[in-house]
Order: structure tokens, then sequence, then C-alpha cells
């Protein structure tokens, strides 16, 4: 069974704080992303990695960054975490075999107070 | 830039009937890739159905079907025979070989299904 997962469900950080979302998946893909999912706007792009040490900014960058040291593992990082960050952080990777989909983690809530 | 519109932000449907999501986008590609995927309270979105822009033949998974008008660029999503099961949110995603393999979603649409 494929398998997406995220290192935390929810969190709560402090303004200014950084934060490490992580993110596994073990279908060996080469392409992963993360998501930014909130109320009436969907899920928006943030970054994606099409293999390791690569990466690229999708539609909303700003104040975040990503790492992808390994094949199964892609890091978000808020460097300096601010209020409008609070938001639920979807990661994905892709399958470009026969099911060509994305599958996605369980998400993590963030909360920056 | 690919836009994709989900404009019923809530619908609501009783078991065993049936229901149509709406979807429309915008893009000025011939060939591409739309998506239904589904995200169940507090559980993990997963895709329903796909459809390739080059089939004119309508994707279907069981109680699930779409109706893709390219034309129109309109993907709508039915749901025959609802479940209690089927109470998610459902978001409209596309996909183009131009855009690399990056999903652009609509704002999504919650459905609640009534017993």
């Amino acid at each position: 069974d494929v398998k997406v997962t995220q290192s935390s469900r929810y969190l709560v950080k402090r303004t200014g704080e950084k934060v490490f979302l992580e993110c596994v998946q073990d279908m060996d893909h080469e392409n992963m992303f993360w998501y930014r999912q909130d109320p009436g706007l969907g899920l928006r792009l943030i970054y994606f990695s099409y293999d390791v040490k690569m990466k690229e900014k999708g539609d909303i960058p700003e104040g975040y960054s990503v790492s992808r040291e390994k094949k199964e593992r892609f890091s978000l990082i808020l460097e300096s975490a601010s209020t409008n960050q609070t938001s639920m952080y979807l990661c994905a990777s892709h399958s470009q075999g026969p099911t060509d989909t994305q599958y996605f983690g369980p998400g993590t809530r963030l909360t920056v107070l | 830039a690919q836009t994709v519109t989900q404009s019923q932000p809530e619908m609501s449907v009783q078991e065993a009937e049936t229901v149509t999501l709406s979807c429309t986008y915008d893009t000025s590609e011939s060939d591409y890739y739309l998506f239904w995927y589904k995200q169940p309270p507090s559980r993990q979105m997963i895709l329903v159905i796909r459809q390739e822009a080059y089939k004119q033949q309508n994707a279907t998974e069981n109680r699930f079907s779409v109706n893709f008008q390219k034309a129109a660029k309109s993907f709508s999503l039915k749901i025959s025979d609802s479940q209690l099961g089927d109470a998610a949110m459902y978001f409209c995603a596309y996909r183009s070989e131009e855009y690399g393999n990056k999903l652009v979603f609509g704002a999504g649409t919650i459905l609640r299904v009534k017993s």
C-alpha cells in the first residue's frame, strides 16, 4: 500500500519560531509537493521537488523553504513563523506509473500564536 | 495561468439519491488532466476519478462518473446512490504536461449526506 506520512498531525508554535514539517513517502517517487489548505482557497502549492536536492517554487513560496536530502523525505521549513502561516499543510508525492496520481499525507494543522 | 472554479461551497444530498458537483476551469492548453479528489473529515485526501482531456469518453468509477465538456471547460462529478461515507470535501483539480505534475485546485465543495 502506498504511504505518505507527516511528522505531526497538530502543531502549535509561537511567532518567530523556526518550524520544520517533515514528510516521508515509501513509494520511491521522484516528485514531492507541499501544499497549504485554507477555507475557501482550496490547496495552494508552496514548493515542489523533482528529485533529490532539486526544488522549485510554487505559487506561494514566500516565508517558506524546503529541503530534500533523500528521495523519500521532503521537509518544509518556516524560517520565522508568523500568525498568517496558521493553516493546514499537506504533503504529496506523485506516481508516474499506471495510477498517475498524487498521494497525500494526513496533513499537519499548524497554529502560530 | 490555469484556474479552477468550484461554484458550490456546500451541497446536500439525501442518502441513495444522486448529486452533481460542478467544476469549471480555464486554460489555453489542449492536452491536460482533470481530477476529483475526496477529503473525508480528518482523513487523508484520496483520488476519486481522473479524466484525460484527449479522451472523449467520460470516466466512471463505480458510483462516480464525470461529465466532461471540453469546449465549455466544464468537469462535473456525479455521485449516484449516495452513501453516508460520501460525506466529505471534494476538490476538482487540473494538471497539464506543460505545467509539470503540479496540480491546480479549486476551492472545494463540502458534501453533506442526509440519512
